[in-house]
């Protein structure tokens, strides 16, 4: 069975400092994809980024990058210089491709506060 | 906006009334879900259609849920004789095909009285 781990329920930071959000998942499945969501207070989630298992290239967009080992089953997720507008929870996701279905299973969230 | 649409955003509903909500998924997305989300965790898959088929239910679908998708286009779920345990927000996602990105609606947020 799958599963994500998101061992910070909470972080507290002052702007413009660098926070890291940790991810731990697991499969059984050779060939899965991972995401990052963000949930700000309106509720609704937005698409940050998605992985395959293939690719462990890390990636940067901006302010913000990600770190994906498969060696530690890791995929954390770094901002640089944050910001208030940062203030959400943000979600680790894993979808597995042994189905057909691709549904994704979801950590339990962190809720970060970005404070002035 | 062609992005995903629900409606209502909002519902207050006594115990035992039926209620139903609609998703209009991104319009060449193919795959639909729903989830539902309680306070302070994540989203817990309910629901998958790939086009008008539901292919995939959760347990956490009891009987008195259930969800359709006519034409493969937009979908509805119902819940029947609503329960205080079925207070949350019920979210819809769409993606254009398996391992892709879902994109979420803003989802309903049903309250139980």
């Amino acid at each position: 069975a799958q599963k994500v781990t998101q061992a910070q329920t909470e972080i507290s930071v002052v702007e413009k400092e660098d926070v890291t959000l940790d991810c731990v998942y697991e499969t059984r499945d050779t060939t899965y994809y991972l995401f990052w969501y963000k949930q700000p207070p309106s509720g609704e989630l937005v698409f940050l980024i998605r992985r395959n298992s293939f690719d462990e290239q890390n990636e940067i967009s901006g302010r913000y990058s990600w770190n994906f080992q498969k060696s530690t089953s890791s995929f954390n997720f770094t901002i640089t210089a944050s910001q208030v507008v940062d203030s959400a929870v943000y979600f680790c996701a894993l979808s597995e491709a042994g189905g057909s279905n691709y549904k994704l299973t979801f950590g339990k969230g962190t809720l970060l506060t970005v404070n002035p | 906006d062609t992005g995903v649409s629900q409606d209502p955003r909002h519902k207050i509903t006594k115990r035992g009334q039926n209620v139903t909500f609609r998703c209009d998924p991104i319009s060449e997305h193919n795959r639909l879900y729903w989830y539902r989300q309680t306070l302070g965790q994540g989203p817990e898959f309910l629901t998958y259609f790939q086009n008008e088929a539901q292919l995939e239910k959760s347990r956490l679908l009891s009987d008195r849920f259930s969800a359709e998708r006519p034409k493969g286009s937009f979908s509805t779920l119902e819940i029947q004789r609503t329960e205080q345990g079925d207070s949350a927000m019920y979210l819809c996602a769409s993606s254009l095909r398996g391992g892709a990105e879902a994109f979420f609606g803003q989802g309903t947020r049903l309250t139980v009285v």
